[in-house]
């Protein structure tokens, strides 16, 4: 198994482009995802395989990867954006890991 | 609609047992990847286990030999039997459909689509 690095927040103000990043020694050669939860909530997919968004999550949501780190972009930032957001991947025999999760702010 | 709900969590002694369970509706269970997933109050997603299709089970090394999951496929009905409990087995346990490829040998590609709400499991005397 191995590690994935979030950092454990990030604020933006209404409006503007947050960027949350998860960086992991693997990662360029696995896939990333990310999950978005918000308080008392399960987790909701919003970013799949680095980049792909699922059907039903606001085109403001996409998914950047370059190297040992990936990132989830989300623009122009509504307040209801606020939650903590998690990256996953898997190793290699297939054991999943999680990022420590990052909460957004939004001020 | 695809829908998970589990149910079966509540307050157990250290050293005792509990089952979960996961109720599917709009899919499968036997015939996709589900996985358990926990969250110890005020922190991250931990990944606890997975049964594949074929009957595969994998588990986290914090819960292996401790825990098994398994299916009914009759009932559409995901388990997770947790034993030999301790206080850092406290979380909510969410249960998840499972997305797989296996790009190579060194890449599986598992996400998760649909979560359920979650049930709590408080271990404590």
């Amino acid at each position: 198994s191995y590690e994935l690095t979030q950092p454990p927040s990030v604020s933006v103000s209404p409006g503007q482009t947050a960027r949350i990043t998860c960086s992991g020694d693997a990662l360029p050669k696995q896939y990333a995802h990310w999950y978005q939860q918000k308080p008392g909530q399960a987790p909701v997919l919003v970013i799949y395989k680095d980049t792909e968004r699922p059907s039903g999550i606001p085109e403001r949501f996409s998914g950047s990867s370059s190297g040992t780190t990936v990132t989830l972009t989300i623009s122009g930032v509504p307040a209801e954006d606020e939650a903590d957001y998690y990256c996953q991947s898997a190793d290699s025999s297939g054991d999943l890991v999680f990022g420590g999760g990052t909460k957004l702010t939004v001020l | 609609e695809v829908q998970l709900v589990e149910s079966g969590g509540g307050l157990i002694q250290p050293g005792g047992s509990l089952r979960l369970s996961c109720a599917a509706s709009g899919f499968t269970v036997s015939s996709n990847y589900v996985s358990w997933v926990r969250q110890a109050p005020g922190k991250g997603l931990e990944w606890v286990s997975d049964i594949y299709p074929g009957g595969g089970t994998y588990y986290a090394d914090s819960v292996k030999g401790r825990f098994a999951i398994s299916r009914d496929t009759s009932k559409n009905i995901l388990y997770l039997q947790m034993n030999s409990l301790r206080a850092e087995d406290t979380a909510v346990y969410f249960c998840a459909r499972g997305r797989y490829q296996r790009l190579s040998e060194a890449s599986p590609v598992y996400y998760m689509d649909v979560w359920g709400k979650g049930t709590t499991v408080t271990v404590s005397s």
